[in-house]
């Protein structure tokens, strides 16, 4: 059974900082790897899809990289704001499209 | 804009009642899912349905059917709701057989059972 990991727990940083969130998994047929937020006592908003074909994806602040091979993904946030401040969660795809396996998130503060 | 919706943000039900969650997509997906999430346990799937009248049991089926009679609808239903269904529920659609298999979710549904 696949498995994801996400280190650390929790991180605060002061404003400004970039930061690098990790995701690791114990399977490395993947079909796709997707990052969310979410924001307490809400659902989860997707931030960036990679494709198990591509090694990375950006979104304005925010960078995602794939290495299949070595089962990891980091998630990469330039000049922290305070609303970033969300539990970050990744999830791997597998090829059969139906199910989704979520790490256990990286909960982030930035304080001003 | 795409969009997961989930009927209710909040919901406080009796012991023994039957509960029905919905959740309604736009995207012309053809998965979509349900999740229960609690603290300290992460998410954890409860049914999945890939296709109208199709469904397939997640990790943790027990006291939940579940319907789906057109693409766009979801249906959770609680038979016989119980304390310790008390949760956050999550709503989500994904496409298939596609590159970009982008998953979305519902606003969610807190879920108390008194």
């Amino acid at each position: 059974k696949q498995e994801v990991t996400q280190i650390p727990a929790a991180l605060s940083v002061p404003e400004g900082e970039n930061l690098v969130l990790n995701c690791s998994f114990t399977d490395s047929a993947i079909y796709n790897l997707q990052w969310f937020r979410q924001d307490p006592g809400k659902g989860l908003t997707s931030l960036l899809l990679i494709q198990s074909s591509q090694r990375e994806q950006t979104s304005g602040r925010l960078n995602a990289s794939l290495d299949k091979s070595s089962g990891r993904s980091t998630l990469y946030i330039a000049a922290s704001q305070p609303g970033d401040s969300a539990t970050y969660l990744c999830a791997v795809q597998l090829y059969n499209f139906n199910k989704f396996y979520f790490g256990s998130g990286t909960k982030l503060n930035v304080k001003p | 804009d795409v969009k997961v919706t989930q009927s209710s943000r909040y919901l406080v039900k009796r012991t023994g009642e039957k509960v029905f969650l919905e959740c309604v997509q736009d995207m012309d997906h053809e998965n979509m899912f349900w999740y229960r999430q609690d603290p300290g346990l992460g998410l954890r799937l409860i049914y999945f349905s890939y296709d109208v009248k199709m469904k397939e049991k997640g990790d943790i089926p027990e006291g939940y059917s579940v319907s789906r009679e057109k693409k766009e609808r979801f249906s959770l239903i609680l038979e016989s709701a119980s304390t310790n269904q008390t949760s956050m529920y999550l709503c989500a659609s994904s496409p298939t057989g596609q590159a970009n298999t982008e998953a979305f979710f519902g606003q969610g549904t807190r879920l108390t059972v008194v």
